[in-house]
């Protein structure tokens, strides 16, 4: 069954430092790749996605995503983080095995420390 | 970047109440979705519209049922609340671009409901 999986459920990182969120998917062909960031009490914006071409993409807020066919993943970065940052993050895939609908990641909570 | 508006944002309602939560967009996009979303956990597709007088059941099953009657509207009801029913909906619309395959959602506020 197709699948994203977001295997850290919290993150814990200081003001500053450096940050990557991980997410694996399990599909054939090579999919779609969004992330999405969910600030509390509000709905989902997305950061930034991949569809073809360059495997590293930018995004907003200084987010950049890299797509790795070899491992299935689309790892999240960000080389410092801010206070703001602080939400949970969601990965999400659509392929041709989905019908092009989007299959989520469970998300993982970024807590950022002072 | 679309324009989602969701209302009511918070809603606290009795057992056996009929609800509508609405959702409308400013863009002119095809598609609409509605999902549930429980806290800490990944979004479940209840609902999605392809168009005007399009509506199709998402992955999870919901009591639940929605219209298309206009393009920019695509409200969800459900008939008789029940606890079982307490969540976030959010709604969310996309430009469908044929051959292109998937697109991007965009999504609105949410709408947190509590069923007592």
């Amino acid at each position: 069954a197709q699948s994203v999986t977001q295997p850290d459920i919290h993150i814990t990182v200081s003001e500053g430092a450096s940050l990557e969120l991980r997410c694996n998917y399990s599909y054939g062909a090579t999919p779609y790749l969004f992330w999405y960031v969910q600030s509390p009490g509000q709905g989902l914006q997305l950061l930034l996605k991949y569809f073809s071409g360059d495997t590293l993409v930018q995004g907003i807020k200084g987010f950049e995503a890299e797509f790795k066919r070899s491992q299935s993943s689309f790892n999240l970065r960000k080389p410092s983080v801010h206070w703001s940052d602080a939400a949970e993050y969601f990965c999400a895939v659509a392929s041709r095995e989905s019908n092009y609908q989007l299959i989520w990641g469970a998300g993982t909570k970024l807590i950022i420390k002072p | 970047e679309a324009d989602i508006y969701q209302t009511p944002r918070y809603l606290v309602i009795g057992t056996g109440k009929k609800i509508t939560l609405e959702c409308s967009q400013t863009m002119g996009h095809d598609k609409m979705y509605w999902y549930q979303q429980d806290p800490g956990m990944e979004l479940h597709l209840i609902h999605y519209s392809y168009g005007v007088n399009s509506t199709e059941k998402g992955d999870l099953s919901s009591e639940s049922t929605v219209s298309r009657i206009r393009t920019e509207h695509f409200p969800l009801t459900l008939e008789s609340a029940r606890p079982s029913h307490t969540s976030q909906y959010l709604c969310a619309s996309s430009d469908l671009t044929p051959g292109r395959g998937s697109e991007t959602q965009y999504f609105g506020p949410g709408t947190r409901l509590l069923v007592l």
